[in-house]
């Protein structure tokens, strides 16, 4: 199994400009995260999937959205990119909830707004 | 205001050593997560715990429910564990409860 993999793990964005974080994983798992870390902060919750189809806030989903078409992928879009967004980006997983399971974690994506 | 505390921020340890490392948290939860963030960035899951203890290892991970604390120990330390070392709690019965301490700086000397 790959595990969670995220694309791409770098990139530069122009302020406005629009782009998509991809996250896919190979574990079957029905809950999907996505988390910005900010330096020395903890990481934050933006959004969260319970399963295909089912999305909710996180604690700052402000300048995001996501979509969950199927179990595998979870991407999340930033549109009209701002410097506030530059952080690294982490999705990740788990087959039952945070009360129940523990999560696997993808590589992060590193994301600079200019 | 931070819903969890960690401490110490940094921590540095001779290798052989016994290091604790601490979480206070302020509301009441349904589980608490210790992670790993190795120092290329990479982020592993430790421990979830919700009562007692867990031991994988040499890491063992306690948790008083009552004192809203937890403990996450390393016997005999070895410079592989030198990494940051995350607490998160959850509460509620909604998935975006989930709140992360900032980690503390593991590193430990040959």
């Amino acid at each position: 199994n790959a595990g969670v993999t995220q694309t791409p793990k770098f990139r530069i964005l122009k302020i406005g400009q629009s782009m998509t974080l991809q996250c896919t994983q190979d574990m079957n798992h029905n809950y999907m995260y996505w988390y910005r870390q900010d330096p020395g902060m903890g990481l934050k919750l933006i959004y969260y999937s319970v399963g295909a189809g089912i999305t909710d806030k996180g604690e700052v989903p402000n300048g995001y959205n996501v979509s969950r078409s199927t179990t595998e992928d979870f991407p999340l879009r930033l549109e009209l990119a701002a410097p506030s967004q530059t952080s690294v980006y982490f999705c990740a997983s788990s087959y039952l909830g945070t009360d129940a399971d523990t999560q696997y974690f993808g590589p992060g994506t590193r994301l600079t707004v200019l | 205001k931070n819903e969890v505390e960690q401490s110490p921020q940094n921590l540095t340890a001779q290798e052989g050593e016994f290091i604790t490392i601490n979480c206070s948290y302020s509301v009441g939860i349904s589980a608490l997560h210790w992670l790993q963030q190795h120092p290329g960035g990479g982020i592993v899951s430790l421990f979830m715990l919700s009562s007692g203890k867990k031991k994988h290892g040499r890491l063992i991970a306690t948790i008083n429910i009552q004192e809203k604390h937890s403990s996450l120990h390393i016997t005999a330390s070895h410079p592989r564990d030198s990494a940051v070392y995350i607490c998160a709690v959850y509460w509620g019965n909604t998935g975006n409860q989930f709140y992360f301490g900032t980690g503390t700086s593991l590193t430990v000397i040959p």
